[in-house]
């Protein structure tokens, strides 16, 4: 099975820093790759798909890069309202991994 | 809009089976395309993909677990079934009903998700 790494697992910025969060696969998964955001206390929620288009709603400020094995997200100004710990997930064929996260803080 | 809905007890004994329903609206498993899907999540741990079954009844199982999981549909009630055996105090998590979205398995909608407790 394809394992997902993520780093760091945890981070503290303060508002507006521009941060970085990567995954790498431990074989290529093409661009089959999303990221979710979990805010404390709630349901998961998907902000991008297909390693870098952003899902329908969710804040510019948030973008994916990457291909085969490696692959980040990045916010570009960070918001008070982004502290959450952030998940990646490949997809394109079964077991559909995910990371194991990444706790932000400000 | 796109609702899951997952139910199922609150509390189960070591070594027992555990039980969940999926009720889910805004899409018809029967259509070619659509899949739904469970993820786990220990307190305080990172999520745990379990299962997913297609609109074609293809169904994939998490591979360290996939003795102890089935996943079924019923499309007439839009409803998912899973099942997993020989629960243990480990197993005790928030279990999430998750829509599969036709361009690739990631997912979009979410259930609100239930806690099951193992314990005796």
């Amino acid at each position: 099975d394809i394992q997902m790494t993520q780093s760091p697992s945890s981070l503290s910025a303060s508002v507006g820093d521009r941060i970085t969060i990567t995954c790498r696969a431990s074989q290529r998964i093409s661009n089959y790759l999303a990221w979710y955001q979990q805010k404390p206390g709630k349901v998961p929620k998907l902000l991008i798909y297909a390693a870098s288009t952003l899902q329908s709603g969710v804040p510019s400020r948030f973008s994916g890069s990457g291909s085969g094995t490696d692959f980040t997200l990045t916010i570009s100004s960070l918001q008070p309202e982004d502290v959450a710990t952030y998940y990646c997930q490949k997809y394109g064929g079964a077991p559909y991994t995910f990371g194991q996260g990444t706790k932000l803080e400000i | 809009q796109i609702t899951l809905k997952e139910s199922g007890p609150m509390l189960v004994r070591p070594t027992q089976t555990l039980t969940l329903t999926c009720t889910f609206s805004g899409f018809s498993l029967s259509t070619s395309g659509m899949g739904v899907g469970w993820i786990r999540q220990p307190p305080g741990k990172a999520l745990e993909w379990l299962a997913v079954i297609y609109w074609d009844d293809d169904k994939h199982y998490n591979s360290s677990l996939k003795s102890r999981l089935t996943i079924t549909k019923d499309t007439s009630k839009n409803q998912v079934v899973l099942t997993m055996t020989n629960m243990n105090p480990v197993d005790t998590a928030t279990y999430y009903c998750v829509h599969r979205v036709t361009l690739g398995t990631y997912f979009a909608s979410w259930g609100q998700g239930t806690l099951v407790t193992v314990s005796s």
